[in-house]
């Protein structure tokens, strides 16, 4: 079975300092894994994924993902924060398993709030 | 380029009536469909997927079926809806196993 735990709920960070969102899975084979943005009353918008290869993925607005295989983690970091980043992040995973389908399963999301 | 389209965006609805929420995708042929639910607070659960036209499992028990009369049209349906129905309601696609879910913009339910 996969899971995945964000680890804090909500972050608060001062504008243009760094974003740091954790997310840690659990799964027998390592997984596709991906990060989403939700802004309130909106569906989520991918911001980006690792499926192979460059273990350090880059997405849209800025942000950017490390695969660490032996920590089990896909944290979300960002240089300087933005006032738009304020919004819920959700990390998801998926097995990669032959045949058969695989669910996504999703973090329960963290609440990114930015200080001016 | 491929776009999912749902609706409506909000929706008030009174116990016991029933419900249909409709989505498409454009774009794209064959895509696996999803309709998850969004409660205050709390993270995604998935409701309902779908591998192909007529096809569709269930994750949860509830008050709530899912119908797929087209390879791009996913419909999410209730007889009688009930307090507890109320929530945030997703449609997403996906391409494959290693492409991620896009999602659309979401129907706010609220029963009263």
């Amino acid at each position: 079975a996969q899971s995945v735990t964000q680890l804090g709920s909500h972050v608060s960070v001062s504008e243009g300092a760094l974003v740091l969102l954790r997310c840690n899975y659990s799964s027998s084979v390592p997984p596709y894994l991906f990060w989403y943005v939700q802004y309130p009353n909106q569906g989520l918008q991918l911001l980006l994924k690792y499926t192979t290869g460059a273990t350090l993925v880059k997405g849209i607005n800025g942000f950017e993902a490390e695969f660490k295989k032996s920590e089990t983690s896909f944290h979300l970091t960002k240089p300087s924060a933005h006032m738009s980043d304020a919004a819920e992040y959700f990390c998801a995973v998926r097995n990669r398993v032959s045949g058969g389908y695989q669910k996504v399963t999703f973090g329960t999301g963290t609440k990114l709030q930015v200080i001016p | 380029s491929q776009t999912i389209h749902q609706w409506p965006a909000t929706l008030v609805q009174p116990v016991g009536s029933p419900l249909s929420l409709e989505c498409t995708v454009e774009g794209t042929s064959n895509p696996n469909l999803y309709w998850y639910r969004q409660a205050a607070g709390r993270g995604l659960q998935l409701l309902f997927y779908s591998v192909g036209i007529g096809q569709i499992s269930s994750e949860v028990p509830q008050n709530l079926s899912a119908s797929r009369p087209q390879d791009r049209q996913f419909i999410l349906s209730s007889k009688k809806l009930l307090l507890s129905d109320s929530g945030f309601y997703l449609c997403a696609y996906d391409r494959g196993l290693n492409q991620p879910q896009h999602f659309g913009d979401g129907t706010r339910l609220s029963i009263l």
